[in-house]
């Protein structure tokens, strides 16, 4: 069965600075990665996907992530963080189909320090 | 373009009682996948709907269940409720299902009492 460990439970960032989200995955057929983003009282909201090819995928808000199959790591990463970027962030991964849905890991909580 | 509507969006029930929580999809996709999120757990598939039938199912008790119509639309029951099953309910959809990325809906956030 494939998991999620997202590392940091809670990352603090000063407005401006790079915002590093880690993410490690365990899988044994390759895997198809994804990074949501969840506000308060919302649903969750897809930032970026990585299926195949390209290993750098960009996504939504300036946020981008490496597949990085030695290291099973799908990182995310922002340049410059905004205060509008506090939020719950969630790794996860689907293969084999899908048979079983997306698994996530625990998430992590950005703030965003002014 | 709607996105994933669920409804209700909140509600509050009483242990013993069976709850139905309803989803309705994005025009045009024919997946439709639940979750429950909890503090405790994260968050964790419950199954999964193609073309009115169930493809894959979590590790959940049967009191789960599920249904799609042939619109897409899909509903959730949760029968013989039970504390532990206050959570907030999402609800997400596909154009296919495993690897077009899902689209979630804000939730329905049920409190058993």
């Amino acid at each position: 069965a494939q998991s999620v460990t997202q590392l940091g439970s809670h990352v603090s960032v000063s407005e401006g600075a790079l915002v590093l989200l880690r993410c490690n995955y365990s899988s044994s057929v390759p895997p198809y990665l994804f990074w949501y983003v969840q506000y308060p009282n919302q649903g969750l909201q897809l930032l970026l996907k990585y299926t195949t090819g390209a290993t750098l995928v960009k996504g939504i808000n300036g946020f981008e992530a490496e597949f990085k199959k030695s290291e099973t790591s799908f990182h995310l990463t922002k340049p410059s963080a905004h205060m509008s970027d506090a939020a719950e962030y969630f790794c996860a991964v689907s293969v084999g189909g899908g048979a079983d849905g997306l698994t996530f890991g625990k998430g992590t909580h950005l703030i965003i320090q002014p | 373009k709607a996105g994933v509507t669920q409804t209700p969006r909140y509600l509050i029930k009483t242990r013993g009682q069976q709850v139905t929580l309803s989803c309705s999809p994005i025009s045009g996709h024919r997946s439709v996948s639940w979750y429950q999120q909890t503090p405790g757990q994260g968050l964790q598939f419950l199954f999964e709907y193609f073309s009115e039938t169930q493809r894959n199912k979590g590790n959940f008790p049967g009191r789960f269940s599920g249904r799609q119509f042939s619109n897409s639309r899909s509903e959730m029951n949760v029968s013989t409720l039970e504390l532990g099953d206050s959570a907030l309910y999402l609800c997400a959809s596909s154009l296919s299902m495993g690897y077009y990325g899902y689209t979630f809906g804000s939730g329905t956030r049920l409190t058993v009492v």
